[in-house]
């Protein structure tokens, strides 16, 4: 993989179902893994940085979990409520800093 | 805190117009990020600066679009002349880390239309 991938791009979710979806990035060079939250109409909010494989970080009914070696994270919302609703953008920085994006995964939850 | 500031929040321009965006970071953060986002794509990054010095341009397109970070604070991004491809957000985010790995902070962003 040589650039970072998300899916599936949206994703629509009721009321207090449990929901969780995909970050790919590369592997080679690899140095973190960021999670933001984007609001429509705000500015991106971090979630998470991981940078160990096996990373499991938890905020609230958000988790993610980190394979750096197969290149892979996921993002986990527990119970989505409509607040829930936004677009989950990943990113992947390399050793020399350099952070590249997915294009980010679009949840909505309805009520 | 305050957080990252930028103005205007939304333009509206015909091609082949000038506009300017400007980004003013969290205090004391080295590092200063302008990003493009495309509809239906990531953030893309255009330039970094660390302090007033330019660490990577490298997608930045220098036929028109230009940026500087004035006395390492707050930092100016022009488009002159604007085309209907740049459309998009305009991001701006500051991060403490002078090496560039660390949590970056970002502004609402300037949604730009070019018709």
């Amino acid at each position: 993989i040589l650039n970072v991938e998300q899916s599936p791009q949206s994703l629509h979710v009721q009321e207090g179902d449990s929901t969780n979806f995909t970050c790919s990035f590369p592997s080679s060079n690899f140095y973190a893994l960021h999670w933001y939250r984007w609001e429509t109409a705000k500015s991106p909010e971090a979630l998470f940085v991981m940078t160990l494989n096996g990373d499991e970080k938890k905020k609230g009914r958000i988790s993610a979990t980190l394979n750096t070696k197969e290149g892979y994270s996921y993002l986990y919302i527990k119970g989505s409520q409509p607040e829930d609703s936004a677009t989950y953008l990943c990113a992947s920085t390399d050793s020399w800093g350099k952070l590249q994006f997915g294009a980010g995964t679009q949840v909505v939850v309805t009520p | 805190e305050a957080g990252v500031a930028q103005s205007p929040r939304y333009k509206i321009i015909e091609k082949r117009q000038s506009v300017a965006f400007w980004c003013n970071p969290i205090s004391g953060h080295a590092t200063l990020y302008w990003y493009q986002q495309i509809l239906g794509q990531g953030p893309k990054l255009l330039i970094q600066f660390q302090n007033n010095g330019v660490v990577d341009d490298s997608q930045l397109p220098k036929d028109r679009f230009s940026a500087e970070r004035l006395k390492g604070v707050d930092s100016t991004l022009k488009i002159q002349p604007a085309k209907l491809e740049d459309s998009a957000v305009y991001l701006c985010a500051s991060s403490p880390s002078s090496a560039g790995r660390g949590e970056q902070y970002f502004g609402p962003g300037t949604r730009l239309t070019v018709t």
